[in-house]
């Protein structure tokens, strides 16, 4: 029973790498969610998708793509990375009336 | 646009006080209405819900009651333990036509509970 499974958990770039962050979920669920978490910010969404092949931009989108192309998982990835997108990146999924899993987390740190 | 508001921390507490954490919220229709935790060093777990006015979600000892006509949720217990240390996320999402939005989160309040 796995949930939501993120990887990596932990990793460093160098300004202008770029890297893909995995999110898959075994529930089945339509809703899938990217978020970053910054101190004293509370949780911003990035990007979301609604169904597979579908994606919609969030709150802070900018520097950041994503693909839905299988319903389990979603991919956040970062073209050119930059200091600004150091931060905790957070994965989450759910059901119409079955509430909102959240993965545990990606710790991402761009010198 | 809708929006979440929480009391800022830290909030630093003796074991075995009582704990209130005051959240309000912004949002054109009816939301749900969630409280969040997050443990150190790991990811957001629900502490409890509220999916519509009056409903009183409740969980270790936690409690919220949905207040439509303050627009609020707050968060209390009423004996903190040490093991509740931890930062406390209020959140709401709205349905659109049917489809369950996304969460919208507060800035989180920071507890920590001293033997």
């Amino acid at each position: 029973n796995a949930g939501v499974t993120q990887t990596p958990k932990f990793r460093v770039l160098k300004t202008g790498q770029s890297m893909t962050l995995l999110c898959a979920q075994d529930m089945n669920h339509e809703y899938m969610y990217w978020y970053r978490q910054d101190p004293g910010m509370g949780l911003r969404l990035i990007h979301y998708s609604v169904g597979e092949g579908t994606t919609a931009k969030g709150e802070v989108p900018d520097g950041y793509n994503v693909s839905r192309l299988k319903k389990q998982n979603f991919l956040l990835g970062l073209e050119s990375a930059a200091p600004s997108q150091t931060s905790v990146y957070f994965c989450a999924s759910s059901q119409l009336g079955y509430g909102y899993t959240f993965g545990s987390g990606t710790r991402l740190t761009v010198v | 646009g809708n929006s979440v508001t929480q009391m800022e921390g830290p909030v630093t507490l003796s074991e075995e006080a009582f704990l209130t954490i005051n959240c309000t919220y912004t949002a054109t229709g009816y939301p749900s209405l969630f409280w969040y935790v997050q443990y150190p060093g790991e990811g957001l777990q629900l502490l409890l819900k509220a999916t519509k006015a009056d409903d009183k979600g409740s969980n270790k000892g936690f409690e919220a009651t949905y207040r439509k006509e303050t627009t609020s949720f707050h968060l209390e217990k009423g004996s903190v333990q040490v093991s509740d240390s931890a930062v406390y996320f209020c959140a709401l999402s709205l349905f659109y036509g049917g489809s369950q939005g996304n969460l919208i989160f507060g800035k989180g309040t920071k507890l920590s509970v001293k033997p």
